[in-house]
């Protein structure tokens, strides 16, 4: 069974560091790409960025190039999303999720549970 | 990169069809995704490639897709299809999401 598990929810003040991470089991992780989505309090969905696992090629949406950072470790089937200076407007839930058919223009067939970060 | 307009909200009575629209310019050359999101739950694919549901998805969801609309289609609706609706399409190397539609099944 394909499973995403991401980590738990944070609390941190503005200015602090952070990586919330999205585990990959019941497949080969490093076949498929994994995409970040945010969705801020009672708003809709947003793409943050996606990473290829296999040679963690990423790519961005424009907004958030430079303040976020997507990593994967093959290793361990982990994707991970990382902030090295936390804004209040970060306050969201951050949601990973494969791409069906391995393809980097894919749809998002399995996601993640969600992690909820709050910056305040 | 561009942009999917989507109506904030779709009323339907139980037993009747909804139809969600989303629009964007040249729609039609581009592969649409939908997924069904509720409450406090994550999302979930219901049709990919403009028409196709994975498994598991009722048969009931249908899609279509051409010149600048795409349309997502619950035939039947039940109280359990009341959700958020969220297109998605890709640009560019980058995914772009609609605004959602809220479907109420009353």
């Amino acid at each position: 069974e394909v499973q995403l598990v991401q980590s738990g929810a944070e609390v941190k003040k503005p200015g602090e560091s952070l990586r919330i991470s999205c585990k990959g089991s019941g497949y080969r992780f490093s076949s498929f790409w994994i995409t970040w989505v945010r969705q801020m309090p009672g708003k809709g969905l947003e793409w943050m960025g996606t990473i290829d696992p296999s040679d963690t090629y990423t790519n961005y949406w424009p907004s958030f190039h430079g303040h976020v950072t997507i990593a994967a470790d093959e290793s361990t089937n982990t994707a991970y999303l990382q902030w090295t200076s936390l804004k209040a407007s970060d306050t969201a839930m951050y949601y990973c999720a494969r791409h069906k058919d391995g393809s980097s223009t894919s749809s998002f067939d399995y996601w993640g549970q969600g992690s909820l970060v709050a910056v305040s | 990169s561009f942009e999917l307009t989507q109506p904030p909200s779709v009323s339907v009575s139980p037993g009747q069809t909804a139809s969600i629209t989303c629009s964007g310019d040249r729609l039609g050359d581009r592969y649409v995704f939908w997924y069904q999101q509720k409450p406090g739950h994550s999302p979930v694919l219901v049709i990919y490639q403009d028409s196709n549901r994975p498994s598991g998805i009722p048969e009931r969801f249908s899609g279509s897709n051409s010149a600048n609309t795409a349309t997502l289609t619950i035939s039947g609706t039940q109280t359990l299809d009341e959700a958020d609706y969220y297109c998605q399409a890709w640009g560019a190397g980058t995914a772009v999401f609609g605004p959602g539609t809220k479907v109420t099944v009353l």
